[in-house]
């Protein structure tokens, strides 16, 4: 079976620091994750994807994710964050047996502050 | 929201009633997904169509039922609803088919807010 967890509910982060938000994966095969974000009283926004190539990512908006196999996570990442970053991050994977099945983390919430 | 609307975007029904919801795509995607969204759960697929009147269960489907008689439109209904049914609906949809070497983004409306009471 597939998923994903994401340990933190929370995250807070002062403006212009690095920020990451975790995610871990479970997979029998091949990993296929993505990043979506949600805005408040919006729906999700694709960030990025990994699939196979570069362990670094990068997406939407100045972000990056950094696989790592060995330890089954897909970090998102960014240099230094904005208070508009903050939001609702969902971590996801794609099932290899049948690519129409998406499976989503539970969310970490992304704090700002200025 | 790449050209995706879902109605009604807020509902308040009563157990037992049935309810419908709505998607409606003017992208011309092949594929449609419904998703509830609760918290601490992320979102969790219920049905998706492949095309028109081509349809499978997602992984919390029981009390759901889904149609798809023309591309731009999928719609949800629950014939009985029930309390546990409260959520958030999302629409989701994809253009091609996911492969190994290209696992499609899905793209997402608004939602929907349902209370059951």
């Amino acid at each position: 079976a597939q998923s994903v967890a994401q340990p933190e509910d929370q995250v807070n982060v002062a403006e212009g620091n690095p920020l990451t938000v975790k995610c871990t994966y479970s997979v029998s095969g091949n990993p296929y994750l993505f990043w979506y974000v949600q805005y408040p009283n919006r729906g999700l926004q694709f960030l990025l994807k990994y699939i196979t190539g570069d362990n670094l990512v990068k997406g939407s908006y100045g972000f990056e994710a950094e696989f790592n196999k060995s330890q089954t996570s897909f970090h998102l990442k960014k240099p230094s964050a904005l208070v508009s970053d903050s939001a609702l991050y969902f971590c996801a994977v794609r099932d290899e047996y049948n690519f129409n099945k998406f499976y989503f983390g539970s969310g970490t919430k992304l704090n700002v502050k200025p | 929201d790449a050209g995706i609307t879902q109605s009604p975007r807020h509902k308040v029904t009563e157990t037992g009633t049935p309810v419908t919801l709505r998607c409606h795509q003017t992208e011309n995607h092949r594929y449609m997904y419904w998703y509830r969204q609760d918290p601490g759960h992320g979102l969790r697929l219920i049905h998706y169509s492949y095309g028109v009147k081509d349809t499978d269960k997602g992984e919390v489907s029981d009390g759901y039922s889904v149609s798809r008689s023309k591309t731009e439109d999928f719609l949800l209904t629950l014939e009985s609803a029930t309390s546990s049914q409260t959520s958030v609906y999302f629409c989701a949809i994809s253009e091609k088919e996911a492969t190994v070497r290209d696992p499609d983004t899905q793209y997402f409306g608004p939602g929907t807010r349902l209370t059951v009471l």
